[in-house]
């Protein structure tokens, strides 16, 4: 157990819907990664919040949007969702956001868009 | 934009023999690697990890090693058992204020007895 919570582990949706997933990061780090993982394709990095704050971007389309609160969980907004943004999700923290520190993964969400 | 490649997705070998898992970039500017295992339905877990500076770093059965010029790391394990079947994701950062880690497609190890 990594200490990094996910919820939902599953969801099923359809095209053109709107979902949030949820992330709560280990205790005592303040920075959450969200990585995307499709068929066949390594752990894509969407984005990354320190302490609330927004410190990088990757790979995030405009469809997708998150924040992470005061309390320092996060979420993970997907809208007009599409047949390709079924993936498996994951959420990540780290103590501090700096490159070097090891990022601890949660177990993943499971989206499916039919 | 794929600047973590790790071009063999599956690998067998036989329990108590090496493991070697190779990973390529092409980010001159990373200068800081990682290797994660993944078991089905978990999370990526840490594994081992290696600086620029150094170009062999050993824990145990692993050992990471860097080839800067050839942009260029491997992951063996020595010996292999069972347990270690896994995928094997390498993932590469830059020194800089974030932590925007990229990660290679994974290579799935099988390691039978």
């Amino acid at each position: 157990d990594s200490g990094v919570t996910q919820t939902p582990k599953h969801l099923i949706t359809a095209t053109g819907q709107r979902v949030t997933l949820r992330c709560s990061p280990r205790s005592g780090d303040l920075s959450v990664y969200w990585y995307q993982q499709s068929l066949d394709q390594g752990l894509q990095f969407l984005i990354q919040y320190y302490n609330g704050e927004e410190r990088a971007k990757g790979n995030i389309l405009e469809r997708f949007s998150a924040q992470q609160f005061p309390d320092l969980h996060s979420e993970l907004n997907l809208s007009s969702l599409e047949l390709g943004d079924s993936a498996l999700y994951f959420c990540a923290s780290s103590v501090d956001g700096y490159s070097g520190n090891t990022i601890y993964f949660g177990e993943g969400s499971w989206l499916t868009v039919v | 934009d794929q600047q973590v490649k790790q071009n063999s997705p599956s690998l067998s070998v036989q329990e108590g023999r090496i493991s070697i898992l190779n990973c390529d970039y092409t980010n001159s500017m990373f200068d800081y690697f990682l290797w994660y295992k993944k078991y089905p339905a978990e999370g990526p877990t840490f594994l081992i990890s290696i600086s620029s500076i150094k170009d062999k770093n050993e824990d145990g059965r692993f050992t990471v090693f860097l080839n800067k010029s050839a942009k260029h790391l491997s992951l063996h394990i020595v010996p292999s058992q069972p347990g270690d079947s896994a995928v094997y994701f390498c993932a590469a950062d830059a020194r800089d204020n974030n932590n925007d880690m990229r990660f290679g497609a994974g290579t799935r190890l099988t390691v039978k007895p």
